[in-house]
């Protein structure tokens, strides 16, 4: 069974460091194809995809925020780490993490519940 | 980056009924692989989303019969062949044919008249 987890503060003040912390089971993100990427959707609002960090360590960010974030991987303790530099109360948003498999779906196929992460002084 | 645009925002449906959803996207999602990675997700409320189909026209494992993907180059299409209760929710497309940049669709909301 497939299961990931997002977790980390529900609160945050403007300018901090967001780290968040997605820890899966069921997979491994050693295999080749497997990714686990991060998308963030404000209250009432759309998905954006933010990162994605592949079984080899390469990433990619979003374009529009590329400056701001870093994903990470530690694959012994089957978890994925993602930091967000520089918040801002239109960060206000549920993170979800979700697993990526280019040699099938190449889709985020798998998804955690979220996390509702609020920036505000 | 790629934008995706999707019509209607919004789908007041009859039980039973059909429902159609299209994507369009500003450029080609036609991979130098010749593989088109256009997928829908399914969020239905307070649920995270969940993918429907993926590669055009692929259902996802579990997904009901009643969901079909079709399209090609810049024009996509969602259909739902009768709409249950169960079936009420969002639904995105998103693409992943560009991976400097991965783009989802603004949303389509399907909910019961």
């Amino acid at each position: 069974q497939i299961t990931l987890k997002e977790s980390g503060p529900t609160l945050v003040k403007p300018t901090q460091t967001l780290t968040l912390t997605c820890t899966f089971s069921g997979f491994s993100l050693s295999t080749h194809g497997v990714g686990v990427g991060w998308i963030r959707q404000p209250p009432g609002g759309a998905l954006e995809w933010l990162a994605l960090i592949y079984w080899d360590t390469d990433k990619r960010y979003s374009p529009s925020l590329g400056s701001r974030l870093a994903i990470t991987k530690d694959p012994s303790e089957n978890e994925v780490v993602l930091t967000m530099t520089n918040m801002d109360p239109v960060d206000t948003a549920t993170y979800y993490c979700a697993r990526y498999v280019a040699t099938t779906t190449a889709d985020f196929d798998y998804w955690g519940q979220g996390t509702l992460v609020t920036v505000s002084s | 980056d790629i934008v995706l645009t999707q019509t209607p925002r919004s789908s007041p449906v009859t039980l039973g009924q059909p429902a159609s959803i299209s994507c369009r996207s500003s450029q080609s999602l036609v991979h130098s692989d010749g593989n088109t990675y256009l997928s829908w997700l399914q969020q239905r409320p307070g649920q995270p989303p969940r993918l429907l189909i993926y590669k055009i026209s692929n259902r996802f494992s579990g997904v009901p019969d009643r969901f079909s993907g079709s399209g090609a180059g810049t024009d996509f299409t969602l259909e739902i062949s009768r709409v249950e209760a169960e079936d009420v929710g969002v639904y995105y497309c998103m693409q992943t044919t560009q991976t400097l940049g991965f783009t989802f669709g603004p949303g389509t909301r399907v909910d019961i008249k």
